[in-house]
């Protein structure tokens, strides 16, 4: 069965330091990959999308995320963060009938 | 603005009464979606619809029902709530005709039943 895995459930760092949030996604020939920032009481939000192409994708928020296959990840990164961050991020794939299979999420916390 | 949109934002409700959570959406998208989100948990769909009168069961077993009669009304209704419903319900909708398969969430509504 498809699956998303994020390893990650809770990061902290520091405001201002780089950040990665990991993803791996299960087998699939052409991933449709997604990553997702949900603020407290609040619903989803698209960050980035993968479909094809450059395996760099840039998203809002200065997040962007790469992928590669050879590993079946799909990493997101933001060079620094800023308080404002401070969110759950959830990793999805696209899998038969365009549902979406969602990861855990990673909760970030932002210190100053 | 095109939008969608979820009410109530918050419930709290006994055992056993009734009720439907409202799903609307501005952006004329076909398709429909229900998540069911538990507290550090992710998301699992419940149920999802790709037109008016299209609904189906989606991977999390529900005791909800759903109804599309209208393109962009896609309410949920539990006929008698238990506590083990308590939960954040997430309502998402989708443009087939885009070929993103971006898929839109509205706030949510959480759930408590006491």
């Amino acid at each position: 069965a498809q699956s998303v895995t994020q390893p990650d459930i809770h990061i902290t760092v520091s405001e201002g330091a780089s950040l990665e949030l990991r993803c791996n996604y299960s087998y699939g020939a052409t991933p449709y990959l997604f990553w997702y920032v949900q603020s407290p009481g609040q619903g989803l939000q698209l960050l980035l999308k993968y479909f094809s192409g450059d395996t760099l994708v840039q998203g809002i928020k200065g997040f962007e995320a790469e992928f590669k296959r050879s590993q079946s990840s799909f990493n997101l990164r933001k060079p620094s963060v800023h308080w404002s961050d401070a969110a759950e991020y959830f990793c999805a794939q696209i899998r038969e009938a365009d549902k979406l299979i969602f990861g855990t999420g990673t909760r970030l916390q932002v210190f100053p | 603005e095109a939008d969608i949109y979820q009410t109530p934002r918050y419930l709290v409700i006994g055992t056993g009464k009734k009720i439907t959570l409202e799903c609307s959406q501005t952006m004329g998208h076909d398709k429909m979606y229900w998540y069911q989100q538990d507290p550090g948990m992710e998301l699992h769909l419940i149920h999802y619809s790709y037109g008016v009168n299209s609904t189906e069961k989606g991977d999390l077993s529900s005791e909800s029902t759903v109804s599309r009669i209208r393109t962009e009304h896609f309410p949920l209704t539990l006929e008698s709530a238990r506590p083990s419903h308590t939960s954040q319900y997430l309502c998402a909708s989708s443009d087939s005709g885009q070929g993103t398969y971006e898929q839109y969430f509205g706030p949510g509504t959480r759930l408590t039943v006491t």
